[in-house]
């Protein structure tokens, strides 16, 4: 199975600061690289899909990048509904999975 | 609107099955391979299992094969997961997940908002 592995963890912002989140396959994925956001409570929220690209209705201050074994996603200008989990996964091969989680915190 | 809604979670004993459901409006359900993902409490999100559009293929995380079985009844617009032989480690809040096209290698598009599922003695 491809390993993903996100760092950091946990990461505390302040609104209005950009924040970048990074994610490791441990095997090339071409840009077979979603991104995700999960709030307490709640489902989890497609945002990005290949890598970089934006879900149907998602906002341009979020962006993802990369290709091979490193992605990033990056978050402009914080705003308070915006603190949650971020996961990225990979669907290049089967089983799909997921990175560990990166829970981003209000300063 | 796209809209994916779970049922059939409940509190199970170990060795005990529970069937559960995803009902989906708003899409033309053939057209798209779903799949179910769940997340333990407290822990990340994990996948369970994947159906293609037409329903003839199939596949399982190696945790859940053998036990699990993944179908979908596209006159009802239905997805289903019925679990057997469930053990505490299948404890979760089950996701049904749309893929955007009809075939497995895709990306998830729409979640379901899940539905619990606890197994304990």
């Amino acid at each position: 199975d491809i390993q993903m592995t996100q760092s950091p963890s946990s990461l505390s912002a302040s609104v209005g600061d950009r924040v970048t989140i990074t994610c490791r396959a441990s095997q090339g994925i071409s840009n077979y690289l979603a991104w995700f956001q999960q709030k307490p409570g709640k489902a989890p929220k497609s945002l990005i899909y290949a890598a970089s690209s934006l879900q149907s209705g998602v906002p341009s201050k979020f962006s993802g990048s990369g290709s091979g074994t490193d992605f990033t996603l990056t978050i402009n200008s914080l705003q308070p509904e915006d603190f949650a989990t971020y996961y990225c996964q990979q669907y290049n091969s089967y089983p799909p999975t997921f990175g560990q989680g990166t829970k981003l915190e209000i300063k | 609107e796209v809209q994916l809604v779970e049922s059939g979670g409940g509190f199970v004993h170990p060795g005990g099955s529970l069937r559960l459901s995803c009902a989906a409006t708003g899409i033309t359900f053939s057209n798209y391979a779903m799949s179910w993902v769940r997340q333990a409490p407290g822990k990340g999100l994990e996948w369970v299992s994947v159906i293609s559009g037409s329903g003839g293929s199939t596949q399982y995380a190696d945790s859940v094969k053998g036990r699990f079985t993944i179908s979908r009844d596209n006159s009802k617009n239905t997805l289903y997961l019925q679990m057997n032989s469930l053990r505490a480690e299948d404890t979760a809040v089950y996701y049904c997940a749309k893929v955007s096209s009809g075939g497995y290698y895709d990306a998830f598009d729409i979640w379901g908002q899940g539905t619990m599922v606890a197994v304990s003695s």
